[in-house]
């Protein structure tokens, strides 16, 4: 079955323990990003990869990053998790990142106490 | 830049009732446009997208948008909800920049 898994699904932590959230996908796509959403926000990009060891910044980076060393794989790492960044995390994958539909893993929620 | 404009942050409405969420966007190139559906406590799934061509573009279950160039809109219309459309919809937009845009997301709530 064509999917993106995510783990945990659930994490509650304490403030400066760092943590990894991983995404992976079995489609063979080229393109990966992650995305946070808070109510009342929407959904915003954190960070995306166009390709293995290929990543930029989206649309709020600050606090978090990312490392894409094989094709299916692209964890989420927060060095030094601030309460702040207690949110729902997506990660998702296309094989193109403009015409494309991006396929969402099922969410992970985070709580940083 | 781009941005997204959800202009309804949640629509109640009764089983059978037609629907319509409303999305405006903001894009100084040519954009594709998207709607996705999130069921409670679930990822996002595509409903529709419109990249080009005609401007009325069908999606799953049921549902249907309109690309209006003038208007910058990007309506997401439903002649009969049911039960099982209660969730939270989110358009997105993507054009020149590989950062999508999503909306703040609209809350569709089907009453009995």
């Amino acid at each position: 079955e064509a999917q993106v898994t995510q783990n945990p699904r659930y994490l509650i932590t304490v403030t400066g323990k760092k943590l990894t959230v991983t995404c992976s996908q079995n489609m063979n796509h080229e393109y990966m990003s992650w995305y946070r959403q808070d109510p009342g926000l929407g959904l915003r990009q954190i960070y995306y990869s166009m390709n293995v060891e290929v990543t930029d910044k989206g649309d709020v980076p600050e606090g978090y990053k990312v490392s894409r060393k094989e094709k299916r794989n692209f964890p989420l790492i927060l060095e030094s998790p601030s309460p702040n960044q207690t949110s729902l995390y997506f990660c998702a994958s296309s094989p193109r990142p403009h015409a494309d539909t991006q396929y969402f893993g099922p969410g992970t929620r985070l709580t940083v106490l | 830049a781009q941005s997204v404009t959800q202009l309804d942050s949640q629509v109640p409405v009764f089983e059978e009732a037609p629907v319509e969420l409303r999305c405006n966007y903001s894009s100084s190139v040519s954009v594709y446009l998207f709607w996705y559906v999130q069921y409670p406590n679930q990822g996002l799934q595509l409903l529709l997208k419109y990249l080009s061509g005609s401007t009325l573009v069908k999606g799953i279950n049921g549902f249907e948008a309109e690309f209006n160039k003038s208007q910058t809109s990007f309506h997401l219309r439903k002649p009969s909800v049911h039960i099982s459309d209660t969730a939270e919809y989110f358009c997105a937009v993507t054009g020149g920049s590989y950062i999508p845009t999503f909306g703040r997301g609209t809350s569709l709530i089907v009453h009995p």
